[in-house]
C-alpha cells in the first residue's frame, strides 16, 4: 500500500522563477493538504483540497495556488520565486470524515537562490 | 487565531531519564496529535488524541489531554538514543481542518 508520494525530491530554482510540486496520496485518500516547513520552525498551512477545489486556505500570498485531480492528486505551483520560498513542501492527505491522522508524505525540499 | 507553544524547545537529557514535553494551545480543540520529525526527514504520526482525558502510549512515550486547561503532554521513560528527534504538537480547530503546529521540541538523548 503506497504511502503518499511527492515529486520531486529536491529543486533549485532562481528568483522570480515558477515552480510545481507534485503529490499523490495514499490510497483510499481523498483530501490533500500542503504545509511549508521553513528552517527550524513548524510546518505552516498553505491550503487544503477536497473534491478538486480549495476548500481552506493559510496566509499565504495569491503567488502559492494548487490543484486537486479526478484521481485525488495534487500540485502545488508557486510563481514569482522569492529567497523566503526555501522550505521543505509537506504534502499530506487524509479521509474526509473520519477521526484519523494526516499521513505525510517525504516533502519537496525548495531551494531558491 | 489558534496559538500553539511548546516547551521546551531544546531538550538535552542522559539516556534512562525521564522527561515531559508540552504543549499549550489557545482556543477550544479535542482534536491534538503528536508527530515526530527525524533530521531532513518527513512528519512520522506518533499518536492522535481526540478526546479530554485522553492518554496513549507507545514504548517509551506516553501522550495525555486535558482539552479544560488547553494542554497536552509527551512524557519520555528511560530515554534511550534512538529517540533524538524533533517533536511537534499539532492542534485540529475541527475535523476535517488545518493543523497549526508548535515550534517544535528538538530531543538529544546524550548515551
Amino acid at each position: 500500500d503506497a504511502g503518499v508520494t511527492q515529486s520531486p525530491t529536491h529543486l533549485i530554482k532562481t528568483r522570480g522563477q515558477q515552480v510545481t510540486l507534485r503529490c499523490s496520496p495514499k490510497s483510499g485518500h481523498d483530501t490533500v493538504s500542503w504545509y511549508q516547513q521553513a528552517l527550524g520552525q513548524g510546518p505552516q498551512f498553505i491550503f487544503q483540497y477536497y473534491e478538486e477545489e480549495e476548500r481552506q486556505r493559510g496566509n499565504f500570498p495569491d503567488r502559492f495556488s494548487g490543484h486537486q485531480f479526478p484521481n485525488y492528486s495534487s500540485e502545488l505551483n508557486v510563481n514569482a520565486l522569492l529567497l523566503g520560498d526555501s522550505a521543505l513542501y509537506l504534502c499530506a492527505s487524509s479521509l474526509a470524515g473520519y477521526n484519523s491522522p494526516l499521513h505525510f508524505g517525504n516533502g519537496t525540499r525548495l531551494t531558491v537562490t | 487565531e489558534l496559538k500553539v507553544e511548546q516547551n521546551p524547545l531544546f531538550l538535552s537529557m542522559q539516556e534512562g531519564k525521564n522527561y515531559t514535553i508540552y504543549c499549550n494551545y489557545s482556543t477550544t480543540s479535542d482534536r491534538l496529535y503528536w508527530y515526530r520529525q527525524d533530521p531532513g526527514k518527513s512528519l512520522e504520526s506518533l499518536f492522535v488524541l481526540l478526546s479530554n482525558g485522553a492518554v496513549k502510549q507507545e514504548g517509551r512515550l506516553m501522550a495525555s489531554l486535558d482539552t479544560k486547561a488547553r494542554l497536552s503532554t509527551l512524557h519520555i521513560t528511560a530515554a534511550v538514543h534512538d529517540l533524538s528527534a524533533t517533536y511537534f504538537c499539532a492542534v485540529e480547530e475541527t475535523s476535517g481542518s488545518r493543523l497549526t503546529f508548535g515550534e517544535g521540541t528538538q530531543l538529544t538523548v546524550n548515551p
